[in-house]
């Protein structure tokens, strides 16, 4: 067990729907990392939030959206669904602002049909 | 850009057997992080062992160790004496040691260790 939390384990939907997804960092953790991983991508870095703020931006969608509250706690949007948004959500947390040693969640599973 | 090239989709080996993972990256960073993950049939990803680039010495974690090749760009992780627990994905992974520290993995080797 990581200590990192994320909900729901599993998650079907249907095209054009929109979900968000949630992740509760090890405790003293300050960064959370949302990660993307399908089977013709890969693992694929989203974003990054350091202390509330957005610190780094990979590969996110625009129709993708996540946000960091004060207690430190993670959301990602995910909107407008396409098939291809099909995949493992992942998200880790670190307790500093780079990725050095960060601490992986169980992901969230996300059926879009 | 930095890739991370994984050209071993899938292995098998004996229990007990070494094996080794390949990976090769390209980057003109001169200081960087490598980085080998390991996601079990869980799903779960676990870190395995990480790599300063400017340390010449190369990281061991108990069965775990690395062979780092910075002017070849190589980064191949050796499993000694591997247990079944030791079946997974494997991803290694680059992180450029700058503001744009983001990591960038490979798209991973499937380890089957055998009985």
């Amino acid at each position: 067990d990581s200590g990192v939390t994320q909900t729901p384990k599993h998650l079907i939907t249907a095209t054009g729907q929109r979900v968000t997804l949630r992740c509760s960092p090890r405790s003293g953790d300050l960064s959370v990392y949302w990660y993307q991983q399908s089977l013709d991508q890969g693992l694929q870095f989203l974003i990054q939030y350091y202390n509330g703020e957005e610190r780094a931006k990979g590969n996110i969608l625009e129709r993708f959206s996540a946000q960091q509250f004060p207690d430190l706690h993670s959301e990602l949007n995910l909107s407008s669904l396409e098939l291809g948004d099909s995949a493992l959500y992942f998200c880790a947390s670190s307790v500093g602002a780079a990725p050095w040693e960060q601490y992986f969640g169980p992901g969230t599973r996300l059926t879009v049909t | 850009a930095q890739t991370v090239t994984q050209s071993q989709p899938e292995m098998s080996v004996q229990e007990a057997e070494t094996v080794t993972l390949s990976c090769t990256y390209d980057t003109s960073e001169n200081n960087y992080y490598l980085f080998w993950y390991k996601q079990p049939p869980s799903r779960q990803m676990i870190l395995v062992i990480r790599q300063e680039a400017y340390k010449q010495q190369n990281a061991t974690e108990n069965r775990f160790s690395v062979n780092f090749q910075k002017a070849a760009k190589s980064f191949s992780l050796k499993i000694s004496d591997s247990q079944l627990g030791d079946t997974a994905m494997y991803f290694c992974a680059f992180m450029p040691m700058n503001r744009d520290d983001k990591i960038i993995f490979g798209k991973g080797t499937r380890l089957h260790i055998l009985p």
